[in-house]
């Protein structure tokens, strides 16, 4: 119940295309979900976040999609660029803390 | 505004030993959380400190253990290493704590390799 699972492992995208990163949870106590973005040599940075009661959330060309009924949530990078080349992690947290359990992660790939 | 600073960055030790790893959160950040970065296990929580207090505690062995500072500043201590300890071990801050934002600042990390 306390896992975060995410998809696909690793995704190519073409320079304007649309990247699309899947994930899903079992515990309903989870109740704020942010995106994670990490470089190479570099520690994750939070790239944007949604708490259940909202469906979307727009920031530039990130959005965060969410359906709090199939515990599903999922972030769309539009007008892909080579510089989103990244490992992207979806986490969820519950209540009170800052205990973060994250997905398994995504290595994104934009070819120019 | 300096950043999360974590020392060592790079660091190599032998089954066995014992590692201590540093970490200064941002300037007025209350709340350090540490986390384990492995390929096979991914992003995994091991604590969180809040006023010199831990807060939350992941399941990891009591090998794995860690302080927080009266100014904040934290370290987390591994005993008796074994080879899959090997991880980048990442240190975050956040200011809000007590409030749920999941809005952590992560260091570059200190990479652990166990010989």
């Amino acid at each position: 119940q306390q896992q975060v699972k995410q998809s696909p492992q690793s995704l190519i995208v073409q320079k304007g295309g649309i990247s699309i990163i899947n994930c899903a949870y079992e515990n309903t106590a989870f109740d704020y979900f942010p995106w994670y973005q990490q470089f190479p040599g570099k520690g994750p940075a939070l790239l944007i976040a949604i708490r259940p009661d909202v469906s979307e959330k727009k920031e530039g060309r990130f959005t965060i999609s969410f359906n709090k009924s199939a515990k599903q949530f999922s972030l769309h990078i539009m007008d892909s660029q080579p510089g989103d080349s990244a490992t992207y992690f979806c986490a969820a947290v519950m209540e009170y803390g800052n205990k973060l359990v994250f997905g398994a992660g995504t290595i994104l790939r934009v070819k120019s | 505004k300096a950043g999360v600073t974590q020392t060592p960055r790079y660091l190599i030790k032998t089954r066995g030993q014992q590692v201590t790893l540093s970490c200064s959160p941002i300037s007025g950040h209350r709340s350090v959380s540490w986390y384990q970065q492995t390929p096979g296990q991914g992003l995994q929580f091991l604590f969180e400190y809040f006023s010199e207090t831990q807060r939350n505690k992941g399941n990891f062995p009591g090998r794995f253990s860690g302080r927080q500072f009266s100014n904040s500043r934290s370290e987390m201590n591994v005993s008796t290493l074994e080879l899959g300890d090997s991880a980048l071990y990442l240190c975050a801050s956040s200011y809000l704590a007590g409030d749920n934002t999941g809005e952590l600042f992560f260091g570059e990390g200190s990479r652990l390799t166990v010989l």
